[in-house]
């Protein structure tokens, strides 16, 4: 599996846009990139993938490059409580599903 | 669905003893998965089962560790003797394969405290 890098932390205001950036430039054909977060003592929690097209959920939009070297998680209005550390992961969509967790960005959403 | 399901939550044990974490994952799904996450280390693969077989073990850290899935409902990890070092917060994930999108639901964890 690609890897990935991320910024150790990051601030957002609340009620802002939060943009987390994530740089995977090895990133093979068949891998999808996937974003998750935990929240304090949580479990990580699935946010989005997608493969090269950009995706929307209710929770996030992932953005693509369209050389796929690199994504930005978007968070269109941050609070509080997504206040975690945000995951982003390259991997196939099928097979093994071996998912690597690297140090993730902290975001902190400031009131 | 319930969810994955951990347990004990959190257990404190001294040097020495035989511990057993247990996880029941999503009814359905076909892939399970063992991490430890700590402060120093991060979130660490295990090791993760397909269809009730050990698939890839390579981050099982020593023989002291072991991982059972006796059926599509149960998986056991098991530290014997357990050492301080091993205190840290162990989670499970279940996922399905075919036709999904291939994320993993996690467990709430199982924080062992070894003194």
């Amino acid at each position: 599996d690609a890897k990935t890098t991320q910024p150790t932390s990051m601030d957002c205001a609340e009620g802002r846009a939060a943009n987390l950036p994530c740089n995977h430039s090895t990133i093979s054909g068949n891998e999808y990139v996937y974003w998750y977060r935990q929240i304090h003592s949580q479990g990580p929690q699935y946010i989005i993938h997608g493969l090269k097209n950009n995706e929307t959920n209710e929770m996030a939009s992932l953005i693509i490059t369209e050389d796929r070297k690199s994504s930005t998680l978007i968070l269109p209005h941050a609070t509080l409580r997504d206040t975690a550390v945000y995951y982003c992961i390259v991997r196939v969509l099928t097979g093994g599903f071996k998912t690597i967790f690297g140090a993730g960005t902290r975001l902190f959403v400031k009131a | 669905d319930a969810g994955v399901i951990q347990s004990p939550r959190h257990e404190v044990t001294e040097m020495g003893q035989e511990v057993t974490l247990r996880c029941k994952p999503i009814s359905g799904h076909d892939y399970l998965f063992w991490y430890r996450q700590t402060m120093m280390r991060g979130l660490e693969l295990l090791i993760y089962f397909n269809n009730n077989v050990p698939i890839d073990d390579s981050g099982m850290p020593e023989d002291r560790f072991s991982a059972k899935m006796p059926n599509a409902s149960f998986s056991t990890l098991k530290i014997q003797p357990s050492e301080p070092r091993d205190s840290a917060v162990y989670f499970c994930a279940s996922s399905k394969n075919r036709g999904y999108t291939g994320e993993l639901f996690f467990g709430e964890g199982s924080r062992l405290t070894v003194l």
